[in-house]
């Protein structure tokens, strides 16, 4: 079927709104992660999802960052009063069973 | 934090050339893999080396890992325009509960001229 899809692509803010950023992994996926991506720099993790269960969320930068997988499927990363340096692009990825992971195409926040 | 660093940061070559980059990582692997980012597909998996191998091939792709100096490099041969991207070294680390989770270098932007 069809890979990992975000939504929105892209999304600009005013500093102190909130945002949600969605995530539709690949169909019976079990693990779901989260990560940040800063302009010119590597991803780095957020958070991980094993179907419904948060199992780590030791990469979430601030309590203003949350996430959530209620039905073990999609995935919702909620950033509460955005601030000028969570800029970035926030990827997705999928996996079952593999070592490696199936990213989305992100979605690039710009606060301004 | 990212795990380690690669290098070159950038690199230009011609068409029909070799690209190498190499990147050096700082703790215990489970494995290392290689992804491409480009602005059309996003980041893709390339391939993947465990802890216990030396060397891997795929098609036009050879990484080699080595353990002792925590480094790993990627050879591309016969460079093509289409490997025009940002090339990111992976890692798992060994041990502990880290679920697979992913800890990226910082990239290498490798551009072939046609």
């Amino acid at each position: 079927g069809a890979g990992v899809s975000q939504s929105p692509r892209y999304k600009v803010a005013k500093r102190g709104q909130d945002v949600a950023l969605r995530c539709d992994p690949i169909s019976g996926h079990v693990s779901l992660f989260w990560y940040q991506q800063a302009l010119g720099q590597g991803p780095e993790f957020l958070t991980y999802f094993q179907n419904e269960a948060q199992l780590d969320k030791s990469g979430l930068p601030s309590d203003r960052f949350f996430a959530e997988r209620p039905e073990g499927s999609v995935s919702t990363l909620k950033i509460q009063r955005t601030q000028q340096e969570d800029s970035a692009v926030y990827l997705c990825a999928s996996s079952l069973g593999t070592p490696w992971q199936y990213f989305g195409p992100g979605t690039r926040l710009t606060v301004l | 934090s990212q795990q380690g660093e690669e290098d070159p940061q950038a690199l230009s070559i011609q068409e029909g050339e070799n690209a190498t980059m190499n990147c050096s990582y700082k703790t215990s692997i489970n494995n290392l893999q290689w992804y491409r980012q480009n602005s059309g597909r996003g980041l893709v998996h390339l391939i993947l080396i465990r802890s216990n191998e030396r060397e891997k091939h795929s098609g036009r792709l050879r990484v080699t890992l080595d353990t002792s100096k925590k480094s790993s490099s990627l050879l591309i041969t016969a460079s093509r325009a289409a490997d025009t991207a940002s090339y990111f070294c992976a890692t798992t680390s060994a041990g502990g509960t880290s679920y697979g989770k992913l800890t990226f270098g910082q990239g290498t932007i490798l551009t072939v001229h046609p």
